[in-house]
């Protein structure tokens, strides 16, 4: 069975940097692309953006840009998500997902890791 | 950017009844439509993808509808466990990749 297995929670202080883990078990195909998803307390879904595993190619969200770096690992399975120069408002659940199809981005997102929280906080 | 809008933003309906949520796209966003379930403290779910098929496993009573901007997502017979907060997204015209901002469903 394939799961997502994200890394554990975070609390930074404001101005450092976060990396989030996820990693695939099961199904290791590099072919998925991958998205980050976030969400602040109470809030709804923000997408974050897209990686693609295989190649290494991303797209941001443009309020992230600059902030954001995604990276993947296929020896391991695994994609990084690192989130530079936190605020308070960045203070979320980073939840990694998985498109339902293998080399289609304009897919949903059929598979999710169980969420890291990251708090960030003087 | 494709504005996802979602309505209403809370339903509470009896156990057994029918629930129907809606989610309109600010452009056509054709059929590349999903909908996803959020139950607390869990992470979302994937329910119906090309705005009416069924993902593996979502029980029957999940239904998807429409095309271009105007969708719906039905629940027949509801029960307890239906209860949690339901996200429409569109993933047609990216980035970015848009979600709807919820309707939290309440089972009386």
């Amino acid at each position: 069975q394939v799961q997502l297995v994200q890394s554990g929670a975070e609390v930074k202080e404001p101005g450092a940097s976060v990396k989030v883990s996820c990693k695939a078990s099961g199904d290791t195909s590099t072919s998925y692309y991958m998205h980050w998803v976030r969400q602040a307390p109470g809030q709804g879904l923000e997408w974050m953006g897209i990686i693609n595993p295989s190649g290494g190619s991303t797209t941001y969200a443009q309020k992230l840009q600059g902030r954001v770096t995604m990276t993947r690992d296929t020896s391991t399975s695994t994609v990084y998500m690192e989130l530079r120069s936190l605020r308070s408002e960045d203070t979320a659940v980073y939840y990694c997902a998985r498109v339902r199809s293998p080399n289609n981005a304009r897919d949903a997102f059929g598979l999710w890791g169980q969420g890291t929280m990251v708090t960030v906080s003087s | 950017e494709v504005v996802m809008t979602q309505s209403p933003a809370t339903l509470s309906v009896s156990p057994g009844e029918r629930a129907t949520l809606s989610c309109r796209a600010s452009q056509s966003v054709s059929n590349n439509l999903a909908w996803y379930q959020q139950k607390p403290g869990q992470a979302p779910r994937l329910l119906i993808y090309g705005a009416s098929t069924r993902a593996t496993g979502i029980p029957a009573r999940f239904s998807g509808g429409g095309s271009g901007t105007d969708f719906s997502l039905t629940i027949s017979s509801l029960q307890s466990e239906d209860s949690a907060v339901y996200y429409c997204q569109q993933y047609n015209n990216w980035p970015p990749y848009t979600f709807g901002q919820g309707t939290k469903l309440e089972i009386k």
